[in-house]
């Protein structure tokens, strides 16, 4: 099934830092994807969207970039803070899916004081 | 209300019983999704409505597992004869649906299965 249960990679930063996660999606038709946060005990919680006619957006201290040619997303923080420990995930979707969002398996954010 | 609303928060029931799961989601929010997840793991997919359309059960586990949407608002999970490997938080997410646009979700309901 899609995005089936596995143990999350973990990324581990020192704070202050600038931590990028990264996520590699499955169809070269998608045109939109998201960033969500998800914190412990928490639904996840969207961050930042980027669609398909752009290769870079930012937002407060993150930043999204997007390489269509090798299907690559990635979200770059920037000075790292205790409060960004999360599990990240991205999701893509597409008019073709009727814009059903598939969610990558996620990446655990930790960050060291 | 403001965002999905998700009941029970917490729900414990024995092996073999069967459970619904309630959903509210955003008014005018079309598409509605449903996901699994365990401990420490990612999102996994079981079903997503999108306005009249048949829905995608393309992740439902077993024919255990059911969900209907009534009037295109509140939606339903329903898992019968539980097992304990159904133990896990079970999310909710609605958008708008006819476009790109960001999901948002429920805070879940975390179901254990004893």
């Amino acid at each position: 099934g899609e995005s089936v249960g596995l143990h999350l990679p973990t990324l581990s930063v020192q704070e202050g830092d600038n931590s990028i996660i990264n996520c590699a999606y499955s169809n070269s038709a998608s045109d939109y994807f998201i960033w969500y946060k998800q914190e412990s005990g928490k639904g996840p919680q969207f961050i930042i969207d980027i669609r398909s006619n752009m290769d870079k957006r930012q937002g407060q201290r993150v930043t999204v970039l997007l390489n269509k040619t090798v299907k690559h997303l990635s979200l770059q923080i920037a000075a790292t803070q205790p409060g960004d420990s999360a599990v990240y995930f991205c999701a893509e979707s597409n008019m073709d899916s009727s814009y059903k969002l598939i969610f990558g398996s996620g990446t655990r954010l930790l960050v060291r004081p | 209300g403001a965002g999905v609303s998700q009941s029970p928060s917490n729900k414990v029931t024995e092996k073999g019983k069967d459970v619904e799961l309630r959903c509210d989601p955003i008014s005018g929010h079309t598409a509605l999704y449903w996901y699994r997840q365990s401990l420490g793991q990612g999102l996994e997919f079981l079903i997503y409505f999108q306005g009249n359309s048949a829905p995608d059960k393309s992740g439902l586990p077993s024919d255990r597992f059911s969900a209907e949407r009534t009037g295109g608002s509140v939606s339903t999970l329903t898992i019968q004869r539980t097992q304990q490997e159904d133990s896990a938080v079970y999310l909710c997410a609605s958008s708008l649906g006819f476009l790109n646009t960001e999901a948002f979700f429920g805070q879940g309901t975390r179901l254990t299965v004893v």
